[in-house]
C-alpha cells in the first residue's frame, strides 16, 4: 500500500524558513516524479513544485520559484521542500503527491494527508 | 493553460446525478485531464485520469468525458460520501489546477 506521510509543519514569522519533508513507503520512489501541491485557506489546489524521480531536474509554480527548493533522498524514500523568504500568503495546508510515472506527463495518483504551514507575526 | 470549473457549488440531494464542467482555455493535449476529490480534513482522492479513464477502485458511478476544452465529470446517483469538492488538472504541460466545483447537501 502506498503510503506518504508528510511532516514538518508549523509556524513561521514572515521572512523566516521551514523544511516539509515526506517519507513514502510502498512503492519503488526512484521510479516516480514527485510534486509538493498546497492549499491555502478558502483556495483551491495549487501546484507548487515538482522533481523527476532522479532528482535531477525540478520545476516551480512562479509564486514560489527562487524562494522554495525540492529535493528528494531516493535512498531514505523520503521527498523534501525546503522554503525559505516566506510570506503571509504561503500559508497554506501542504500536501506531498505521488506521480503516476517517472515522466512527463503524469497526474498524481497518490497524496500525503497534508501539513499545515502558517506564516504570521 | 487556465482551467475554469462550473458551477461554483451545486445543491443536489442524495440520489441525483452531478455533471461537473472543467473549461480550458487551450486545447489540452491527448486528453491529458485528471479529476480529483477533496474532502476537508483529507487527502485529495484520484477519480479520472486520461480525461474518462477510472483510477483504482473509484465507483462506477464516477465517469469522465470530454475532449480538446470541454471536460464533464459526471456522478451518478450522489451517494452520502460523494458531497465533497471536486477539482480538474490538466497534466500535460502546465499541471493546473480548476478553482474547484463543491458538490453540497440540498
Amino acid at each position: 500500500e502506498v503510503q506518504l506521510l508528510g511532516s514538518g509543519g508549523g509556524l513561521v514569522q514572515p521572512g523566516g524558513s521551514l523544511s516539509l519533508s515526506c517519507a513514502a513507503s510502498g512503492f519503488t520512489s526512484n521510479n516516480y516524479a514527485m510534486s509538493w501541491v498546497r492549499q491555502g485557506p478558502g483556495q483551491g489546489l495549487e501546484w507548487v513544485a515538482a522533481i523527476a524521480a532522479g532528482g535531477f531536474a525540478a520545476w516551480y509554480a512562479d509564486s514560489v520559484k527562487v524562494r522554495f527548493t525540492i529535493s528528494r533522498d531516493n535512498s531514505k524514500n523520503t521527498l523534501f521542500l525546503h522554503m525559505d523568504s516566506l510570506r503571509v500568503d504561503d500559508t497554506a495546508m501542504y500536501y506531498c503527491a505521488k506521480g503516476s510515472t517517472g515522466h512527463r506527463p503524469y497526474y498524481f495518483d497518490h497524496w500525503g494527508q497534508g501539513i499545515l504551514v502558517t506564516v504570521s507575526s | 493553460i487556465v482551467l475554469t470549473q462550473s458551477p461554483g457549488t451545486l445543491s443536489l440531494s442524495p440520489g441525483e446525478r452531478a455533471t461537473l464542467s472543467c473549461r480550458a482555455s487551450q486545447s489540452i493535449s491527448s486528453g491529458y485531464l485528471a479529476w480529483y476529490q477533496h474532502k476537508p480534513g483529507q487527502a485529495p482522492r484520484l477519480l479520472i485520469y486520461g480525461a474518462s479513464t477510472r483510477a483504482t477502485g473509484i465507483p462506477d458511478r464516477f465517469s469522465g468525458s470530454g475532449s480538446e476544452t470541454d471536460f464533464t465529470l459526471t456522478i451518478n446517483r450522489l451517494e452520502p460520501e460523494d458531497f465533497a469538492v471536486y477539482y480538474c488538472q490538466e497534466y500535460g504541460s502546465s499541471r493546473t489546477f480548476g478553482q474547484g466545483t463543491k458538490v453540497e447537501i440540498k
